[in-house]
């Protein structure tokens, strides 16, 4: 079956460290999300591409956060500066819009991301 | 904005018996998709059934149907004869006109005992 991959798995650095994460998406699928998933606030969007061009990233701070596509292959989130408050998984999804209906979108593994 | 409502925190199933997880939205979109996802322990976002709001039928993927009310705009995930594996949470998603993203509900764990 075709994944979603994202790398790394799991992340640990310290504060003020950039931090970028990595995503493949699947083959065919012409649009990719970012999501964040915290206690607190549960899931949450970043930002998202279509066509590899950004549409919403109005869930981003904007400061420290950016989100790219340089290929059809590949998104990069970065942090730069991380903080503490950054702590979370972040999850990668993609998906086909055009298809007819609302089609599911396939979710990475996400990233386990602490900022000490 | 949608707003997507899980009010089951946890709940507890006997094996092999069947469990409804309830989902309420609130939405003007004259059309969208409801979705759900489980998600076990270790992490991974798993799809598991998809509901449009102009479908005739409920949708069933094997052990898993949608008990879609549209006029009451409840969602609720169906799972028969539950095994110890679906112990996970499980996650309420909508997607309206308006972009392409999720929004999620947050979440009801479900524990299945043996």
């Amino acid at each position: 079956d075709a994944r979603v991959t994202q790398t790394p798995r799991h992340k640990v650095t310290e504060m003020g460290q950039e931090v970028t994460m990595r995503c493949q998406p699947i083959l065919g699928h012409n649009t990719v999300f970012w999501y964040r998933q915290t206690m607190m606030q549960g899931l949450e969007l970043l930002a998202y591409f279509r066509n590899r061009a950004p549409l919403d990233d109005s869930g981003m701070p904007k400061d420290r956060f950016s989100a790219e596509m340089p290929d059809a292959t590949l998104a990069t989130l970065k942090i730069q500066p991380s903080e503490p408050r950054d702590s979370a998984v972040y999850f990668c999804a993609s998906g086909l819009v055009g298809a007819g209906g609302f089609q599911p979108q396939h979710f990475g593994d996400g990233t386990r991301l602490s900022i000490l | 904005a949608q707003k997507i409502t899980q009010t089951q925190p946890g709940m507890f199933v006997q094996e092999k018996e069947a469990v409804t997880l309830d989902c309420t939205y609130d939405t003007s979109d004259p059309s969208y998709g409801l979705f759900w996802y489980k998600q076990p322990s270790s992490g991974e976002m798993i799809f598991l059934i998809y509901q449009g709001s102009y479908d005739q039928q409920n949708a069933t993927e094997g052990r898993y149907s949608l008990n879609f009310q549209k006029a009451r705009k409840s969602a609720n995930l169906v799972i028969s004869a539950s095994q110890l594996g679906d112990s996970a949470m499980y996650f309420c998603a909508f997607r309206g006109n308006a972009g392409n993203m999720l929004t999620f509900g947050g979440g009801t764990r479900l524990m299945v005992k043996p």
